[in-house]
């Protein structure tokens, strides 16, 4: 069974630090793992993705993400928070296979940014 | 190329009455997924379908949910004698589906059903 937990239901940073949201994920074979950002009453907009390629996965709007197979974790990091960065933050996983893969996601983070 | 789309946005229902949720996937994409949101978590899988298929239906209520996804049309996902509990966003995404190892899902807005 997979499963994905996610540290810290709420982040808050100042504009212009660096954002850190926490994903550890549990798979008993190889992962996918994805990072989606999600704006209030809107659907969800993948940042950012995994698939057994390049272990350092760097995304959109400056988002970059590591994968650690020996952490099992997956955490999000930005190096200098925008006010426009204000959103909630999924991390899910899907189990590496051909055909359908849906989504287990975690909680999410809600990233508030102050000036 | 129009994203995915769900209507309505917003849907108010009364309790016991039936709530019909519609998603129109990309153009090209065969495969729906449907994902609920309740207040405060995360998503949840409800059901995956191909065309005139439910291929996994692990994440539906056993009761009162039902989902479709007919040859012409959009997927719709019904919601029978709706309760309170049932109050949530409920994503739809779709999927390209064949010639990949991955197939990257693209999330509709959400539809957001209130039941009073």
């Amino acid at each position: 069974a997979q499963s994905v937990t996610q540290l810290g239901s709420h982040v808050s940073v100042s504009e212009g630090a660096l954002v850190l949201l926490r994903c550890n994920y549990s798979s008993s074979v190889p992962p996918y793992l994805f990072w989606y950002v999600q704006y209030p009453n809107q659907g969800l907009q993948l940042l950012l993705k995994y698939t057994s390629a390049a272990t350092l996965v760097k995304g959109i709007n400056g988002f970059e993400a590591e994968f650690k197979k020996s952490e099992t974790s997956f955490h999000l990091t930005k190096p200098s928070a925008h006010m426009s960065d204000a959103a909630e933050y999924f991390c899910a996983v899907t189990p590496f296979s051909g055909g359908y893969n849906k989504l287990i996601f975690g909680a999410g983070t809600r990233l508030a940014v102050h000036p | 190329n129009a994203g995915v789309m769900q209507n309505p946005r917003h849907l108010v229902r009364r309790r016991g009455q039936e709530a019909r949720l519609r998603c129109s996937p990309m153009k090209g994409h065969s495969h729906v997924y449907w994902y609920r949101q309740l207040p405060e978590e995360g998503l949840k899988f409800m059901v995956y379908l191909q065309k005139e298929n439910i291929i996994d239906e692990s994440g539906m209520p056993k009761e009162r949910f039902s989902a479709e996804f007919p040859k012409e049309g959009p997927s719709i996902l019904r919601i029978q004698q709706v309760v309170r509990g049932d109050s949530a966003a409920y994503f739809c995404a779709s999927s390209p589906g064949s010639g990949s190892s991955y197939n990257e899902q693209f999330f509709g807005p959400g539809t957001r059903l209130t039941v009073l």
